[in-house]
């Protein structure tokens, strides 16, 4: 069973438009952290945040939020008023202190977002 | 200064050939990690390392082996390339504990097998 999924395969938006990729966890874990990495079209990989089981608040860092919600282990990512520069591919990972991945992330299959102008 | 630097960027090589690719960190983290991202995009862990332990994801061939001469350099090296080896593999590092702690991560080195 896949422990992250990231249902939206590819999201195209205008620039302007508000965006949210999604990302559904699975783990028995209590502990566990929350990623998303942001991979634009130059190939690298790029850390956005890290979100643990405990700390439910929503985050908001300029025009990124996420929100976690324990009781549908979702973690998802808004781009509001989204710009041509937010064009990436987007991964949401997974990391379980005591489950068999041995503390290693464990990423979903990414978002492509592409933003037009 | 780069973080987490690769060589090579590109490498294209034939079937049946043994390669390296080269990873170093300047970060001081205890642990380095090799990915393979496959042509959907698909990042899968092949290994993590640590001074003290070696973890591989059973899923990778034993052609594949990590290279660790010290804390601050990771090397993959592949014998007898496949086809299927075509991918970007990407080095990344970080701090322990892993679980808690972001990676860094490498450009990547896209492998060609011809």
């Amino acid at each position: 069973a896949q422990k992250v999924t990231q249902a939206q395969t590819e999201i195209s938006v205008v620039e302007k438009e508000d965006v949210t990729l999604d990302c559904v966890y699975e783990t028995r874990d209590t502990t566990y952290y929350l990623f998303w990495y942001k991979q634009p079209p130059s190939g690298e990989l790029v850390f956005l945040i890290r979100r643990n089981s405990f700390d439910e608040q929503n985050e908001i860092s300029g025009r990124y939020s996420w929100n976690f919600q324990k009781s549908t282990s979702s973690f998802n990512f808004t781009i509001t008023a989204s710009q041509v520069v937010d064009s990436a591919v987007y991964f949401c990972a997974l990391s379980e202190v005591d489950g068999g991945s041995q503390g290693n992330l464990i990423f979903g299959k990414g978002t492509k977002l592409s933003v037009k102008p | 200064d780069t973080a987490v630097s690769q060589t090579p960027k590109y490498l294209v090589t034939q079937m049946g050939n043994d390669k390296s690719i080269k990873c170093e960190q300047n970060l001081g983290h205890d642990t380095m990690y090799w990915y393979k991202q496959d042509s959907k995009k698909f990042l899968k862990i092949m290994f993590s390392y640590n001074n003290k332990e070696l973890i591989i994801n059973e899923t990778v061939p034993n052609r594949f082996s990590p290279k660790s001469p010290d804390k601050a350099h990771l090397n993959l090296h592949i014998n007898s390339l496949e086809l299927g080896d075509s991918a970007v593999y990407f080095c990344a590092s970080s701090q322990e504990p892993r679980f808690y702690n972001e990676q860094f991560f490498g450009p990547g080195t896209r492998l060609t097998v011809l």
